[in-house]
């Protein structure tokens, strides 16, 4: 089985910050690796497919990036609704999540 | 647009069947692109896989699960179910169906907490 991890677990960033957050697969999963965002009490929603797609309707401050083990999302610059836990989660087989990264407002 | 709607009892006693229904609005089963699957997520606790179905009855579960799993779809009413046998307390969760496309979940339901306790 292909392990997600996540980094940091947890985030704390101020408005206009530009943040990173890294997931790292068990092994090669080329670019078969999807982010999603979740908001409390709310389903996830589904940010950038095949590491670096942006969804349609997701702000271009959202990016993806990484190739084989090593992925990272970056929100160029924090808005008030980005506050939210991000999961990683590879396509490359049986689907797998990270553990989720909670950003949280300085 | 499609849209998912997940029902079923919230309170399932130990060691019975958790059964929940994911009802597809905005589309029909037959002519989506989506094929089917359900995710679990415990109170604090991060997403589960638990399987997928397509709409002509292929099935794939969750190693983890497998045993307990099994999931039909009802095309007739736009429906897609899921079952869970001998649930315990460690089955307490929100259950969320998804409609995918190569493991990329696309849309998911609002989800629906069932909680395993007698």
């Amino acid at each position: 089985d292909i392990q997600m991890t996540q980094s940091p677990t947890s985030l704390s960033a101020s408005l206009g910050d530009r943040v990173t957050i890294t997931c790292r697969a068990s092994q090669s999963i080329s670019t078969y690796l999807n982010w999603y965002q979740q908001k409390p009490g709310k389903a996830p929603k589904l940010l950038i497919y095949a590491a670096s797609s942006l969804h349609s309707g997701v702000p271009s401050r959202f990016s993806g990036s990484g190739f084989g083990t090593d992925f990272t999302l970056t929100i160029s610059s924090l808005q008030p609704e980005d506050f939210a836990t991000y999961y990683c989660q590879q396509s490359y087989s049986t689907s797998a999540f990270g553990q989720g990264t909670r950003l949280e407002m300085k | 647009q499609v849209r998912l709607q997940e029902s079923g009892p919230g309170l399932v006693k130990p060691s019975q069947t958790l059964s929940l229904t994911c009802t597809v609005s905005g589309g029909s089963l037959n002519s989506s692109t989506y094929y089917w699957s359900w995710i679990r997520q415990p109170a604090g606790k991060g997403l589960e896989w638990i399987g997928r179905i397509y709409t002509s009855g292929t099935t794939s579960y969750n190693p983890s699960l497998k045993s307990r799993v099994s999931m039909s779809v009802d095309t007739s009413k736009d429906q897609i179910s899921l079952k869970l046998n001998s649930v315990t307390a460690a089955d307490t969760a929100v259950y969320y169906c998804a409609g995918a496309v190569a493991r990329i979940f696309y849309i998911w339901g609002q989800g629906i907490m069932v909680t395993v306790s007698s």
